[in-house]
């Protein structure tokens, strides 16, 4: 079974910039998660889908973050416009549903910001 | 206070040490406790999924929990070099759509050879 896959794994931008974080969960999972990662911290969860709903965003940055899930399959997460405090690792993750959640994560994107 | 408390170490042992790595928490609704471990430029691993008190164990790994002090544990057993990576503890109050994991910021475990 093909685990959750992200890309790219690393990207460097500069402050201001926009960048765009891509994942495709585990086929036939209906939630799907995005998570911060700051160096030295635990995940932080940022949004949770619920097939192409949104059922959780109260963390998300909405000046600045948007995430989609198109089809109720993939997703893309967005910064626009970056700010430095933004560099982080940034997980994806996928659950069979909200009953069965065991999560499972991809290896994440790298984000630096200069 | 922080609802999930985790010393980050770093913890470095022998191999062949037992390893004891701890969480405390604050929310007394959390009834859900996991353990990840997440080697370097890896995502986290599911280890250990407990509900509720009491202990599960799966191999070399225990994972404990006791409501009553809020207080969660895994231990590590016969450590191994591939033990070596960070381990976090995580936390959910309820299934369903209210269900949200709080993370601790996770110990650095390094086992020697």
């Amino acid at each position: 079974e093909a685990g959750v896959a992200q890309s790219p794994r690393y990207k460097i931008i500069e402050k201001r910039q926009s960048v765009a974080f891509w994942c495709n969960p585990i086929s036939g999972h209906a939630t799907l998660y995005w998570y911060q990662q700051i160096l030295g911290q635990g995940p932080k969860l940022l949004i949770q889908f619920q097939n192409n709903g949104v059922v959780d965003d109260s963390q998300l940055p909405k000046d600045r973050f948007s995430a989609e899930r198109l089809k109720g399959v993939d997703s893309t997460l967005k910064i626009q416009p970056a700010k430095l405090e933004d560099s982080a690792v940034y997980l994806c993750a996928s659950s069979l549903d909200l009953v069965v959640n065991i999560q499972y994560f991809g290896a994440g994107t790298r984000l630096s910001v200069l | 206070q922080k609802e999930v408390e985790q010393d980050p170490g770093p913890l470095s042992v022998p191999e062949g040490a037992i390893v004891s790595l701890n969480c405390t928490y604050s929310n007394s609704a959390f009834q859900y406790f996991m353990w990840y471990r997440q080697y370097s430029r890896k995502g986290p691993e599911l280890l250990m999924y407990t509900y509720s008190s009491g202990n599960k164990e799966d191999g070399r790994f225990t994972a404990q929990v006791d409501k009553s002090s809020k207080y969660i544990s895994l231990f590590i057993r016969d450590s191994q070099p591939s033990d070596s990576a960070t381990y976090l503890c995580a936390m959910a109050n309820s299934g369903g759509s209210n269900y949200k994991l709080t993370f601790g910021k996770g110990t650095l475990l390094t086992v020697n050879p």
